[in-house]
């Protein structure tokens, strides 16, 4: 089955700890993207990567921080620095940077 | 900056009716345009592309038209279902200016039957 996983569903943190989103792909896309997604605001890009061990900073990198070592591969770190983290987050992945395939997203709640 | 406009949050109609969704945005001249649809707790599903120089597209109920004068796009559904009821996203490439896509912020339809 091709696609795109991300774990875990639902993730729960207390404040001042870091926590790593997993997203993992198997459609040998060279692009990833991690997305935050709030009520009533869309879907704001946090970090992009168009390439193994390269990636840029989207709008609202600030507090995040991506590593991209495998093709497969691009967690997201949601740092202490992050004032207001909890949020929908999507990761999607493309080839040739058009159309776009979504994970199912991880609900990150700060408690 | 670019900004990309969805024309309302919500948009209710009748079972069979045929749903217009707008999509319009300023100050980029994108070379295509997307449209994905997201239910409830779920990540975006990709629809259709239209390119810049494409004035429609179709695919079974669904149409696209791109307006690269008045920098608008136009998602219909015709024949509306019960289950068309989602929250519908258009989204811009933002290659060419170093970035990629950015998403409007969707418009909710509910079908009513």
């Amino acid at each position: 089955d091709g696609g795109i996983t991300q774990s875990p569903k639902y993730l729960f943190r207390k404040e001042g700890q870091n926590v790593t989103l997993s997203c993992e792909q198997n459609l040998n896309h060279d692009a990833m993207y991690w997305y935050r997604q709030d009520p009533g605001q869309g879907l704001r890009l946090i970090y992009y990567s168009q390439i193994v061990n390269d990636f840029q900073k989207g709008d609202i990198a600030e507090g995040y921080s991506v590593s991209r070592e495998k093709k497969e591969s691009f967690p997201l770190t949601v740092t202490s620095a992050q004032k207001n983290p909890t949020a929908f987050y999507l990761c999607a992945s493309s080839s040739g940077g058009d159309t776009q395939y979504f994970g199912p997203g991880t609900r990150l709640t700060v408690l | 900056s670019q900004k990309i406009e969805q024309n309302s949050e919500a948009l209710n109609i009748q079972e069979g009716k045929t749903a217009t969704l707008t999509c319009n945005y300023t100050n980029y001249s994108p070379a295509y345009l997307q449209w994905y649809r997201q239910d409830p707790g779920r990540g975006p599903v990709f629809l259709l592309l239209i390119r810049e120089n494409e004035k429609e597209k179709r695919k079974e109920r669904l149409k696209v038209t791109f307006d690269t004068t008045l920098k608008q796009s136009l998602f219909h559904i015709t024949a509306s279902q019960p289950a068309d009821s989602a929250t519908y996203l258009c989204a811009l490439d933002m290659v060419q200016a170093g970035t990629a896509l950015i998403f409007g912020k969707g418009t909710t339809l509910s079908v009513s039957s």
